[in-house]
């Protein structure tokens, strides 16, 4: 069965560090979300893809987050420098036509920040 | 702006024990209504959804109505099983900038004892 493959797993690093995370979505999906999950609280949307353009970023920290989509396929999410703030899981999700609620999550990452 | 107000968890109870989790919405507009599933381990699964006053959602025995009258949408199961121990997330869906946005609640994690 299909899914969203998202590396690495777990991930801890020291504040003000570079850490990068990265999704590949199912096969044939145009759209692609990165989500952050603070403990405790439910998915918020980060950006959100269509093909390699950004369609939404509104909610997306632009001094210290970025994210790239430069082949309209995988995609890679970094922060740089990381806070201790950021520790959160990172969920990437990926749907055939432009609906959220289509989406397919991966697994997601799991950041903490030390 | 949008908003989902779901029960505080933890949620612990026995085998085949009813249950029902509390959900409550603000929004501008008809937003269709979900409820997502995260199993340990493992992403966001759609569990069910409604897309219109009083629409019955239902999946694994499993069911929400879209109450527009009280801006609700509870979940319900007559008889869980330990492989229902999860944390459920209550979400909306609204519309911004021509892309369908998810808006989740803070999760409620539900505990099944054998």
């Amino acid at each position: 069965e299909a899914e969203v493959a998202q590396s690495p797993r777990y991930k801890i690093t020291e504040k003000s560090q570079a850490v990068a995370f990265w999704c590949d979505p199912i096969s044939g999906h145009a759209t692609l979300y990165w989500y952050r999950q603070i403990l405790g609280q439910g998915p918020e949307l980060l950006v959100q893809f269509q093909d390699e353009s950004v369609v939404d970023d509104s909610q997306l920290p632009k001094d210290r987050f970025s994210a790239e989509r430069l082949k309209g396929v995988d995609s890679t999410l970094k922060i740089q420098p990381a806070e201790l703030g950021d520790s959160a899981m990172y969920l990437c999700a990926s749907s055939l036509v432009r609906r959220a609620s289509e989406a397919f999550f991966g697994q997601g990452t799991r950041l903490t920040v030390v | 702006g949008d908003s989902v107000t779901q029960m505080e968890g933890p949620v612990t109870l026995s085998e085949e024990a009813f249950l029902t989790i509390n959900c409550t919405y603000t929004a501008t507009g008809y937003p269709s209504l979900f409820w997502y599933v995260q199993y340990p381990g493992e992403g966001l699964q759609l569990l069910l959804k409604a897309t219109k006053a009083d629409d019955k959602g239902s999946n694994k025995g499993f069911e929400a109505t879209y109450r527009k009258e009280t801006t609700s949408f509870h979940l319900e199961k007559g008889s869980v099983q330990v492989s229902d121990s999860a944390v459920y997330f209550c979400a909306l869906s609204g519309s911004q900038g021509g892309s369908e946005k998810l808006v989740f609640g803070k999760g409620t994690k539900l505990t099944v004892n054998p």
